[in-house]
Formats: C-alpha cells, structure tokens, sequence
C-alpha cells in the first residue's frame, strides 16, 4: 500500500535551516510529480511547493520563494524540502502529498516544524 | 486571504443535503480540474473527489463534485453525523504555477 512518512519536524529558532523528508513506498515513485502543502495552527492548507517526477521542474509558493528548496532522490524514494531563513510565520504541520493524476490522493502524517526564539 | 473562495462554514442536519461552492479565476478553475479534501480534526487530508467530480475507490457517492465556467461546488447528500470536518477546494494555477486552495469550509452536522 501507499505510504509518505515525513520526518525532520522539531523547534527552530528563527534564522535557522531545517530539512524534512518524505519517504515514499507502495508505489514506482519516480513516476509521479510531488508536493509539499502546510497548515499552520488553526489555519488552512497551503501548498509549500511542488516537482515533477524527473526532478526537472520545481515550483515554489511565493511565501516560501528564495528560502525554501523542494528536491527528490529517486534512488532513495524520498523526496526532500530544505528550509533556510526560518520565519516565526513558518510554524506549521508539514504534509508530502502525491501528484497526478489524482492529485493529493496520498498524505503523509505531516511533521511539525515550531520556529520560536 | 486564499486565492480560492469559500464559505468559512456550512450547517445542515442529519439527512439532509449540503453543498459547498468554491469560486477562482481563468488562471485556476477555469482552466483547470478542481479537487476536494476532507479533514477530520487532527488528521491529514483525504482526497474526496479529483478532476471535478471523479470519486477515489473507497468515497460514498453521497459526495458529489461539480465545475462550471471559474467555479466549482461539492454536494454531501444523507448527512451524516461523521462528516462534520473542514472541506477544502484546490486547484493548480497557470499564473502562480502553483497549486492554490480555498479557505476551507467547516461543515457542522446540526
């Protein structure tokens, strides 16, 4: 069966780096594009960034732009968000969610990252 | 402020038959499929219907989607007390090259 387990959540102070990861199993996971949303405490979804199944393309919300770098190993079956320049307003729960073609058919359990001095 | 419209809630009792509309642009309904999410207090997302109104193996079909033109709405008909949960629209956005979604809706079962 399908499963995306995140890891890499803890207590930032702000300014700081923190990687997460997503590893994928169930499923030929160099087939399909991937994503990062996040949900903030008592807030709703936003999606964090996306890439394509070869890596080739990556997007990134406008929030996270600049500072935050969504990547994959294909090898590995994981796929990767480094975070740099930690903002208090990048608390959240952290979910990879599987692409098309049903796109969010697949959720991790998320990880939570608190950025706090 | 999402880039995606919804209702901040929704009510309705047990039975009875609901909807939720979702409204967007050119660059993001009107272009693209919409999705639905459903999620149940301190769990991730589940996936309720994709490409507008196809249902996952495994999802009532007292779940319905529909899509017209920039908008789209998800219908729950037979209520049920276990669908009280936040709702979520998404949609992939041509200008943004990003996947948006609503607000959420937070359905109460009366």
């Amino acid at each position: 069966q399908v499963q995306l387990v995140e890891s890499g959540g803890g207590v930032v102070q702000p300014g700081r780096s923190l990687g997460l990861s997503c590893a994928a199993s169930g499923f030929t996971f160099s087939s399909y594009g991937m994503h990062w949303v996040r949900q903030a405490p008592g807030k709703g979804l936003e999606w964090v960034a996306t890439i394509r199944n070869d890596g080739s393309h990556k997007y990134h919300g406008d929030s996270v732009k600049d500072r935050f770098t969504i990547s994959r190993d294909n090898s590995k079956n994981t796929l990767y968000l480094q975070m740099n320049s930690l903002r208090v307003e990048d608390t959240a729960i952290y979910y990879c969610t599987r692409g098309l073609p049903m796109a969010g058919d697949h959720w991790g359990q998320g990880t939570l990252v608190t950025v706090s001095s | 402020q999402s880039v995606l419209t919804q209702p901040p809630s929704a009510s309705g009792t047990p039975g009875q038959r609901v909807t939720i509309s979702c409204s967007g642009s050119s660059s993001n309904i009107g272009s693209n499929a919409v999705n639905w999410f459903q999620q149940l207090p301190g769990t991730a997302p589940k996936l309720l219907i994709y490409t507008n109104n196809q249902r996952p193996s495994g999802v009532p079909d007292r779940f319905s989607g529909s899509k017209s033109g920039t908008a789209a709405s998800l219908a729950i008909s037979g209520l049920q007390s276990d669908d009280e949960a936040d709702y979520y629209c998404a949609a992939w956005d041509n200008g943004l090259n990003g996947w948006v979604f609503g607000g959420g809706t937070k359905l109460t079962v009366l």
